[in-house]
């Protein structure tokens, strides 16, 4: 099936500092990837739509300025957490539509990346 | 509009026991749904799938799904448990007509008893 593959798995950083997310396809090219948000004990919350060569598209109540979300290639978006604070700790995973499967709805997922802010 | 409520949030079962983790679904159109597992730290995990073929569905690991349209439900089984079944279960609905817009439960932690 296809390979959707998250960087990094886990971070530590300090208040105050920015950091990145990567979310790739490895053997499929994806003009939309999403990006999750994942509290403990909880369902996944859609932050953004990631689209290739476009603005992402921002759920209700999710900071635009605060998560920047970019899509540079059909294989590759990042999540920036901006300016870090200890509640944007959390679970933050990435997902992706296969072409030809997208009318499904099926999605592949990222393995999440941990984010702990100190 | 769509929705997708999963019956249980926890579910007990001992090993080598069926287990059965409930999701009934509404959705204005011919939907797909799905059965995803997240084991702790990790993404999501396809099970199996329903896009209109075959009602009962079979996926990976010996989990099975079936689709009633009637009831609104897609019932995810599993004759027998194994230690490595302990997960979150996430059943998904995504509406075919338009797939931009997927519908998460609030998922299921499945237990499972020595």
């Amino acid at each position: 099936g296809a390979v959707v593959s998250q960087h990094p798995s886990w971070v530590i950083c300090k208040s105050g500092t920015s950091v990145k997310i990567e979310c790739r396809s490895l053997d499929f090219q994806a003009t939309t990837m999403f990006w999750y948000r994942q509290f403990p004990k909880q369902s996944l919350m859609l932050m953004a739509t990631s689209n290739e060569g476009s603005k992402a598209t921002y759920e209700q109540g999710v900071e635009k300025d605060k998560f920047l979300i970019n899509h540079a290639s059909l294989t590759l978006s990042t999540l920036t957490v901006t300016s870090a604070h200890p509640e944007d700790s959390s679970f933050y995973i990435c997902s992706a539509r296969v072409p030809g499967l997208a009318g499904t709805g099926e999605l592949f997922f990222g393995e999440g990346s941990r984010l702990t802010v100190l | 509009a769509q929705s997708v409520t999963q019956l249980d949030s926890h579910v007990s079962v001992s090993e080598g026991t069926p287990v059965l983790l409930r999701c009934n679904y509404s959705s204005s159109y011919s939907p797909s749904l799905f059965w995803y597992v997240q084991h702790p730290n990790k993404g999501l995990q396809l099970l199996l799938k329903y896009t209109s073929a075959a009602t009962l569905v079979k996926g990976i690991n010996g989990f099975e799904a079936e689709f009633k349209k009637s009831e609104t439900s897609f019932h995810l089984t599993k004759p027998s448990a194994h230690m490595s079944d302990a997960a979150e279960y996430f059943c998904v609905v995504s509406d075919q007509s338009s797939a931009s817009k997927i519908i998460f439960g609030s998922g299921t932690r499945l237990s499972i008893r020595p």
